[in-house]
């Protein structure tokens, strides 16, 4: 069971778009519609923002959103503000009742 | 509103046992939830350790199941880990987590606590 694969840091300006991909295998995210991302702020538990590849909690932004493709998922963040500035991690219900993360990717945000 | 609160030692002795316990407030842990722990080394990414139900089922990460127990004491409302054999690698923040209705998230997490393995 090996960790997604999330570029190690993205970066955007003010209002634009970033989009941050997360790829596994077809054990994993390939295999089922269980990709969740969190944001995670220094020194924070990490924070819930999209569950089942698209689906957003109660209260976090629509500016959120996320997708899948294959073996790969994303995550996008439109209309850049600085708070958005964090590390974001992917997550994969990965069979057998296991979950297996990605490595993270910082987002800076210029 | 539900909230997660883990506590224990900040410091094992490598070969030890680490253990910790999360405590479940503002809701029960009877619920129909699966309960987490995630682990961060410093300056890494998030670890999944394992799950644990109300019943007592578990499920762990096939590379830590050797040396990982977590189990459920429902008359205090938490649960706990205890991750045996340790080195210096599993110096990490724990965290403990409920996990959603669905399969595969959290949607709570608790601070998360630093647990340093040195002699």
């Amino acid at each position: 069971q090996s960790a997604l694969t999330q570029p190690a840091s993205v970066s955007g300006s003010p209002g634009q778009s970033i989009t941050i991909s997360c790829t596994g295998t077809s054990s994993d995210v390939g295999g089922y519609n269980y990709v969740s991302w969190y944001q995670q702020h220094p020194g924070k538990a990490p924070k819930l923002m999209i569950y089942d590849v698209s689906k957003r909690p109660s209260g976090v932004s629509n500016r959120f959103s996320g997708s899948k493709s294959g073996n790969t998922a994303s995550l996008t963040i439109s209309g850049l503000q600085a708070e958005d500035e964090a590390d974001y991690y992917c997550c994969s219900y990965a069979g057998s009742s296991t979950r297996v993360f990605g490595g993270g990717t910082k987002l800076t945000v210029l | 509103q539900v909230q997660l609160q883990e506590s224990g030692p900040g410091l094992v002795k490598p070969s030890g046992t680490l253990s910790l316990t999360c405590a479940v407030s503002g809701g029960s842990i009877s619920s129909s939830n699966w309960w987490s722990w995630v682990r961060q080394p410093p300056g890494k990414g998030l670890e999944w350790i394992g799950e644990i139900y109300h019943s007592g089922s578990t499920n762990y990460n096939p590379s830590l199941k050797s040396r990982v127990t977590i189990s459920v004491d429902k008359s205090k409302n938490q649960f706990s880990l205890k991750l045996s054999s340790v080195t210096a690698a599993d110096t990490a923040v724990y965290y403990c987590a409920r996990e959603g209705k669905g399969l595969g998230y959290f949607d709570l997490w608790g601070r998360g606590t630093l647990v340093t393995v040195s002699s």
